[in-house]
């Protein structure tokens, strides 16, 4: 099964801020990589899909990079409501899934 | 609106079983793949199962297979998992969720599991 290695764990960052968020695959995965945010109490919320791509609503402040095994997770100018987990997850070929280990942000 | 509510969680006993179901509702059922992940208490999402649009593709964890069945009914727009041989370390939040190609758009509120004596 493909290993998702996610950094870091924790981060904690000022309003305006950029955040970046690392995710690491441990075999090539092309860009079949997603980013989700999750707030406290709440479900998952998909993000970036295809490692680049902006879901529909998304704020421009996030992005995505990265292809094979390293991808980048950015938040160009942190704002208070974005204090939540995110999480990668793979989706190369078949099942499972895997998620990386989550990051959780916090307001410095 | 795209609305998914589970629904079937509960305090169970280790080696008991439980149902959940997930009703859909404000899109096309038939034609999303759907699948459920799981989240124990202050830990990271696991994913737990994958179903095809169809129903005739399935695919497990390695930690539920044997013991977890999904299914659907695309009539009913809803989709469930019957869960047997509980163990404490399926306690967790139950969420299923809609998408396709591995990307989950849409997800479920979730339902609480504890698998407890």
């Amino acid at each position: 099964d493909i290993q998702m290695t996610q950094s870091p764990s924790s981060l904690s960052a000022s309003v305006g801020d950029r955040v970046t968020i690392t995710c690491q695959a441990s075999q090539d995965i092309s860009n079949y990589l997603n980013w989700y945010q999750q707030k406290p109490g709440k479900a998952p919320n998909l993000l970036i899909y295809d490692a680049s791509n902006l879901e529909t609503g998304v704020p421009s402040r996030f992005s995505g990079s990265g292809s094979a095994t390293d991808f980048t997770f950015t938040i160009s100018s942190l704002q208070p409501e974005d204090i939540a987990t995110y999480y990668c997850q793979q989706y190369d070929n078949l099942p499972p899934y895997t998620f990386g280990q989550g990051t959780k942000l916090e307001i410095k | 609106e795209v609305q998914l509510v589970e629904s079937g969680g509960n305090l169970v006993l280790p080696g008991g079983s439980l149902r959940l179901s997930c009703a859909a509702s404000g899109f096309t059922f038939s034609s999303y793949e759907m699948t459920w992940v799981r989240q124990a208490p202050g830990k990271g999402l696991e994913w737990v199962s994958y179903i095809s649009s169809s129903g005739k593709t399935i695919y497990y964890a390695d930690s539920v297979k044997g013991r977890f069945t999904v299914s659907r009914d695309n009539a009913k727009t809803s989709l469930y998992l019957q869960m047997n041989s509980l163990r404490a370390e399926d306690t967790a939040v139950y969420y299923c969720a809609s998408g396709g190609r591995g990307s989950w758009y849409h997800w479920g509120q979730g339902t609480l599991v504890i698998v407890s004596s």
